[in-house]
């Protein structure tokens, strides 16, 4: 049992390029979702979904789109990335009992 | 709207001395759920309690304690005879009931110091 798994666990990009982070579980959880970490600010919501063809918009979305073609993977669309979008980024499913998160993607953009 | 404030940024004890980090949460759900999660340098989360809005009575689990008072909106979450591998950053975090959001705090960096 995977849980959540997150890739990459590093990336660097340049100004302008475009990129997927991937999360997929293994838990058949209908809720899953993106956050962003940044240092002295905690971790804010970017999107969600709460099944598969349903996703909605979090705290913090300008910049990100999302899919959710399965209940399994929920990937997060960098279309044109900004230096702002340093940051690590954290994929979670959650079910009643509380939530899972995966290990992190650490993005840097330069 | 819901809010997590944890007030202390950082925190600095020498080992073997008790530390109790606070977290005061808004909310105006009558249920939610309350957590703590460990942030090791690692970067991984660590999950380590959640508490219902009905259940106040205060949890220990080997060194870690909680204590959650809905009069005064806060679970502040101490650690006895801290550690070294006690340091990380802590955050505690809110979910209302009937949503998926989970609300974080800021965090609170502690390093225990040998």
């Amino acid at each position: 049992n995977a849980g959540v798994t997150q890739t990459p666990k590093f990336q660097v990009l340049k100004t302008g390029q475009s990129m997927t982070l991937q999360c997929a579980q293994d838990m058949n959880h209908e809720y899953m979702s993106w956050y962003r970490q940044d240092p002295g600010m905690g971790l804010r919501l970017i999107h969600y979904s709460v099944g598969a063809g349903i996703t909605d918009q979090g705290e913090v979305p300008n910049g990100y789109n999302v899919s959710r073609s399965t209940t399994e993977d929920f990937p997060l669309r960098l279309l044109s990335a900004a230096p702002s979008q340093t940051s690590v980024y954290f994929c979670a499913s959650y079910r009643g009992d509380g939530y899972t998160f995966g290990s992190g993607t650490r993005l840097t953009v330069v | 709207a819901q809010k997590v404030t944890q007030a202390q940024t950082e925190i600095s004890v020498v080992e073997k001395e008790d530390v109790t980090l606070d977290c005061v949460y808004e909310t105006r759900d009558t249920t939610y759920y309350l957590f703590w999660y460990k942030q090791p340098p690692s970067g991984e989360l660590v999950f380590l309690i959640r508490r219902n809005s009905f259940d106040e009575q205060n949890e220990i689990s080997g060194r870690y304690s909680w204590n959650f008072q809905k009069s005064t909106s806060s679970f502040n979450f101490t650690i006895t005879a801290s550690q070294v591998v006690d340091s990380a950053v802590y955050f505690c975090a809110l979910l209302g009931a009937g949503s998926y959001q989970l609300t974080f705090g800021k965090g609170t960096k502690l390093s225990v110091i040998p």
